[in-house]
């Protein structure tokens, strides 16, 4: 069993529309990460969270440290946000990764 | 933040060989990271380097198939050793740091081994 689930795997939208992507895990973690990787491009942190909310731009990320939980949120998605977005979850001093979302978004 | 330069870019290497990755942080970090990311697929770590120590590596990967060194606090290398075509891979080092704490990663290094 994976530690880190993710879903939806790929996900299609059109532009403007609200997108959330979902992340659990089941081990008790330290912190969660939420990436970015473009298509043969590096991978970009977005988000470090260990409890609550954080908000940046169109993006926000948030955590349910009892459910073991965390969602990020796009608001007015846009085609350049098309990439796969990958949590990660730091536990004692390991790090593991969600197999990613890829998301699309058309204009 | 942090800027990680990661050399080389990509490579193609016979099999049996080894190619060793370096990673320079422009600031003084404790931890780095190393990943594999398989074709399709999320990222892998491999191991924590702490500069004066050991590296630790997570289950599945060995010091004498992934021998890493950290000589001081902006410089880490990975090498690939008798490499075979499932070495195939892209490889990345990270470091956490900035007051957000985020994770900062080199721009992988893909290597294809024939």
């Amino acid at each position: 069993k994976n530690e880190v689930e993710q879903s939806p795997q790929n996900l299609t939208a059109q532009e403007g529309e609200f997108i959330t992507i979902n992340c659990s895990y089941s081990v008790g973690i330290s912190a969660l990460h939420w990436l970015q990787q473009h298509p043969g491009g590096g991978i970009v942190s977005l988000f470090m969270l260990s409890s609550g909310k954080k908000k940046h731009g169109r993006l926000i990320a948030t955590i349910n440290i009892q459910e073991k939980h965390s969602s990020l949120h796009i608001t007015a998605s846009h085609p350049r946000d098309s990439a796969v977005y990958i949590c990660a979850v730091r536990f004692n001093n390991d790090m593991r990764f969600g197999a990613g979302t890829r998301l699309t978004v058309k204009p | 933040s942090a800027v990680i330069s990661q050399k080389p870019s990509r490579d193609i290497c016979q099999r049996g060989t080894s190619l060793t990755i370096q990673c320079q942080v422009d600031s003084q970090v404790t931890m780095m990271f190393w990943y594999r990311q398989q074709p399709g697929q999320s990222l892998t770590l491999i191991a924590t380097a702490n500069q004066g120590s050991e590296a630790t590596y997570e289950s599945g990967f060995v010091i004498d198939k992934f021998p890493i060194s950290r000589p001081n606090l902006t410089f880490s290398t990975l090498t690939v050793s008798n490499m075979s075509p499932e070495d195939s891979s892209i490889y990345l080092c990270s470091v956490q740091g900035g007051v957000d704490e985020k994770l900062f990663f080199g721009s992988g290094t893909q290597l294809s081994v024939l």
